[in-house]
């Protein structure tokens, strides 16, 4: 099935840890994105990358880091400098960032949380 | 400052009752509104996307339109199943590489 997996569904970080949630697409998309979700608050920009070895910081990329290698993958690594790392964390895809209107796909999340 | 508000919050109808979301924005330009459905524990599912006033998406027992300030989703006779948290998205002219996304609003369908 075409689609977009994000592992683990689950993660425990103890405090100081980095730890790195995996996002891979089958769809052929260019474009790759994450996101993190809080109750009550929308989805917020963490990195986004267009084309393979090219990546941008969204709204909230502070603590964060990732790289993106092969089309299909974009891995998000959670430093220990992230200070409220426990959220919803959301990978997702489209055709091109930059065109007009394309849809953005979303994977079925990674729950983090800090011990 | 480009912004996006969903109202309500939450909602709760019976089976069968129509009722309708809002989604507003107040933004610098639009290049299109997205509405996604999003289940408990889940990633949000594409429902529609809309790019100019006036311009209206059906899918089942949904329907999304929109005109220059705000978007709505329309529920008519809704069903349980359609119980879910519904968000809506825009995308900019400026830095269209991202979304700006509500708060959402939580539907519940009592049987």
């Amino acid at each position: 099935d075409g689609g977009i997996t994000q592992s683990p569904k689950y993660l425990f970080r103890k405090e100081g840890q980095n730890v790195t949630l995996s996002c891979e697409q089958n769809l052929n998309h260019d474009a790759m994105y994450w996101y993190r979700q809080d109750p009550g608050q929308g989805l917020r920009l963490i990195y986004y990358s267009q084309i393979v070895n090219d990546f941008q910081k969204g709204d909230i990329a502070e603590g964060y880091s990732v790289s993106r290698e092969k089309k299909e993958s974009f891995p998000l690594t959670v430093t220990s400098a992230q200070k409220n790392p426990t959220a919803f964390y959301l990978c997702a895809s489209s055709i091109a960032a930059a065109l007009s209107g394309n849809t953005i796909y979303f994977g079925e999340g990674s729950w983090l949380t800090v011990v | 400052e480009d912004q996006v508000t969903q109202s309500p919050e939450a909602l709760r109808l019976q089976e069968g009752e129509s009722s309708s979301l809002n989604c507003s924005y107040t933004v610098s330009g639009l290049r299109g509104l997205f509405w996604y459905r999003q289940d408990p524990g889940k990633g949000p599912e594409f429902l529609f996307t809309l790019y100019s006033a006036g311009e209206e998406k059906e899918k089942e027992r949904l329907k999304a339109t929109l005109t220059k300030k705000e978007s709505f989703l329309h529920i008519t006779a809704p069903k349980p199943e359609d119980s879910a948290t519904y968000l809506c998205a825009v995308r900019l002219l400026q830095g269209a590489q991202k979304l700006v996304f509500g708060q959402g609003t939580r539907l519940t369908i009592n049987p």
